[in-house]
């Protein structure tokens, strides 16, 4: 099994609807991440988390919702999407401590029509 | 605010070839510096990890150089090979920050052609 699932591997969904990308970790890393990948752009953070209580915002958080129901799951909501919100979401999970790498899962195809 | 850039943006190499792939930062006030490979449809694989005290890392076929004055790091491929062919991307760790988010380039996309 993956050190980090994401789910569905791959959506699509219309305009405006609300829809919510999991993710689990059996790491046991206290950080997690998500990630957007856009063509030519990179990846760019939404949101992180360092444990259930302490959640925070990223550099493109509007639009986006998190949820840290434990500490091993960390979801992503779009409330109500829109096509700009079409790209690849990867989640990830660091270490707290040296030397700090990061694992990251496969990633969710989100296309919103 | 710290940019990272890869050039070039895409290369392809016969088999068999050495190459380098070119990472640079504009912040030298990094914690260290993480390469990985994506391949198409998949998630990111991490390569190697370089904390800004060492120089290089080694795995296998790959070497990965940092020079942090300079704000450059080369991940060095030996003997090339079709399974090789993926997007490669370095990720810089900020040293001043305690968010421990990562700021990645573009990408070099990596074609071995047999």
């Amino acid at each position: 099994d993956a050190d980090v699932t994401q789910t569905p591997r791959n959506r699509i969904t219309k305009t405006g609807k609300r829809i919510m990308l999991e993710c689990s970790q059996t790491k046991g890393h206290d950080r997690m991440y998500w990630y957007r990948q856009d063509p030519g752009l990179g990846l760019r953070l939404i949101y992180y988390s360092f444990d259930v209580k302490d959640i925070n915002k990223g550099e493109i958080s509007d639009g986006y919702s998190v949820s840290r129901q434990a500490q091993a799951k960390f979801s992503l909501s779009l409330e109500s999407a829109i096509p700009n919100q079409t790209a690849l979401y990867f989640c990830a999970t660091s270490e707290r401590a040296f030397p700090y790498g990061y694992t990251f899962g496969s990633g969710t195809r989100l296309t919103v029509v | 605010k710290q940019e990272v850039t890869q050039i070039p943006a895409a290369l392809s190499v016969p088999e068999g070839e050495n190459l380098v792939l070119n990472c640079s930062f504009t912040d030298s006030a990094i914690y260290n510096l993480q390469w990985f490979r994506q391949d198409p449809g998949k998630g990111l694989t991490s390569l190697l990890l370089i904390q800004s005290s060492q120089r290089e890392q080694t795995s296998g076929r790959l070497n990965a150089s940092l020079d942090k004055s300079s704000g450059r790091s080369t991940l060095y491929i030996a003997a090339s090979q079709p399974g090789d062919s993926a997007t490669y991307l370095c990720a810089v760790r900020l040293g001043s920050s305690n968010t421990g988010k990562l700021i990645f380039g573009q990408g070099t996309t990596l074609q071995v052609k047999p």
